[in-house]
């Protein structure tokens, strides 16, 4: 079964300072894997995605991230955050065989001035 | 289009009352899903649809009764609720298959129960 981790449960970061939100995936085949944002009080918005091909990704926000199989990783980064970045970022891999997406447990971001 | 609607936004019930949370979606989506959010343990799926007439289980079903008559709705029903369902609920739709792999959330419910 597919499973994914997300270490840290919360992270501080000042504004203007470079993030990296670290996700791990294990899954028996090729990942699809997600980045998801939620918004205090809000739902969940699409970041990013990765199928295939270029492992380095682009998302809205000024958000990236980059998918290392060997690592088994799609770790989340941002060169410069901005208040407004303050949130809970969800980490999912898609599994074909049940249609399944596959949550981790969220890491929680913190923007100080 | 709206998206995801999801209805209402919050509920308190008490130990053992009945209630349904109200999912439609406006994109023709066959794949519907439930999922709870609980604090540091992300999003479970409880439920989900692969189409009108077609429900099934995910890995949280215990407690929670979905139907889908239609294409549009999804509604998903606790019969007699209890502490441990006090969550946030969100419903997700998307078209299955190769090429169809992200999901649209609606804004979530907050159930309380006392």
């Amino acid at each position: 079964a597919q499973s994914v981790t997300q270490p840290d449960i919360h992270i501080t970061v000042s504004e203007g300072a470079s993030l990296e939100l670290r996700c791990n995936y294990s899954y028996g085949a090729t990942p699809y894997l997600f980045w998801y944002v939620q918004s205090p009080g809000q739902g969940l918005q699409l970041l990013l995605k990765y199928f295939s091909g270029d492992t380095l990704v682009q998302g809205i926000k000024g958000f990236e991230a980059e998918f290392k199989r060997s690592q088994s990783s799609f770790n989340l980064r941002k060169p410069s955050v901005h208040w407004s970045d303050a949130a809970e970022y969800f980490c999912a891999v898609f599994n074909f065989g049940n249609e399944k997406l596959t949550f981790g447990t969220g890491t929680r971001l913190t923007i100080i001035p | 289009n709206a998206g995801v609607t999801q209805t209402p936004k919050f509920q308190v019930l008490k130990t053992g009352q009945s209630m349904t949370l109200q999912c439609a979606q406006d994109m023709n989506h066959e794949y519907m899903s439930w999922y709870r959010q609980d604090p540091g343990m992300g999003l479970r799926l409880i439920h989900y649809s692969v189409g009108a007439g077609i429900t099934d289980q995910g890995e949280v079903p215990n407690g929670y009764n979905v139907s889908r008559s239609t294409t549009e709705d999804f509604p998903l029903r606790l019969l007699s609720a209890a502490p441990s369902q006090t969550s946030v609920y969100f419903c997700a739709s998307k078209n299955p298959g190769e090429g169809h792999y992200e999901q649209y959330f609606g804004p979530g419910t907050r159930l309380t129960v006392t």
